[in-house]
């Protein structure tokens, strides 16, 4: 069975500053692995996937996240955080070839002046 | 284009009362899914659809739930005799192929 694991409910950083969110995944099987963004009021969106070519994948906005097997991990990062990123991250996987997604419960990122 | 939309954004209802979402896929997107999103909660899973076909629907909390795709575009998810641990909000998403999933904004639900 698939699972994630996003490790902070909150994460509060200043502006300008690095932003790491945390997602540990679990599957029998090789993954498909997602973040997606949530801004209040609004569906999501997707920022970035991995998909099982380059293990270091760039999304937008500036985001971008590396898949590391060995530790199961798949955190999102981005150098500089601007006001505008505070929202909603939602981590998330897939099977190979498969249409189940199971969504991580989420980080809320909050961006100080 | 037109992303993915849902009808109504808010609903209302009282408990015991019946419910219908809306969906209105990316055209041409052959896969459709639901998702159940609760406060402060990532989405869960409900069901999906291939064309008019439903795949999966073990995600489904109970048979009040009901979801149907039945010309392989418009859907509907029904929820009949609303219970106020149905209160949450409905995601819908397309499409084309296993990887990225196009949201639409949702439908908030609130059961009295």
């Amino acid at each position: 069975a698939q699972s994630v694991t996003q490790l902070g409910s909150h994460v509060s950083v200043s502006e300008g500053a690095l932003v790491l969110l945390r997602c540990n995944y679990s599957s029998s099987v090789p993954p498909y692995l997602f973040w997606y963004v949530q801004y209040p009021n609004q569906g999501l969106q997707l920022l970035l996937k991995y998909t099982s070519a380059a293990t270091l994948v760039k999304g937008i906005n500036g985001f971008e996240a590396e898949f590391k097997k060995s530790e199961t991990s798949f955190h999102l990062t981005k150098p500089s955080a601007h006001m505008s990123d505070a929202a909603e991250y939602f981590c998330a996987v897939s099977e190979y070839g498969g249409f189940k997604t199971i969504f991580g419960a989420g980080t809320r990122l909050f961006v100080k002046a | 284009g037109a992303g993915v939309s849902q009808s109504p954004r808010y609903k209302v209802a009282k408990r015991g009362q019946d419910v219908a979402l809306r969906c209105d896929p990316i055209s041409g997107h052959v896969s459709l899914f639901w998702y159940q999103q609760a406060l402060g909660q990532g989405p869960e899973f409900l069901t999906y659809f291939q064309n008019e076909a439903q795949l999966d629907k073990s995600g489904l909390p109970s048979d009040r739930f009901f979801a149907e795709r039945p010309e392989g575009s418009v859907s509907t998810l029904k929820i009949q005799r609303t219970q106020q641990e149905d209160s949450a909000v409905y995601l819908c998403a397309s499409s084309l192929a296993y990887d990225e999933q196009f949201f639409g904004p949702g439908t908030r639900l609130t059961v009295l």
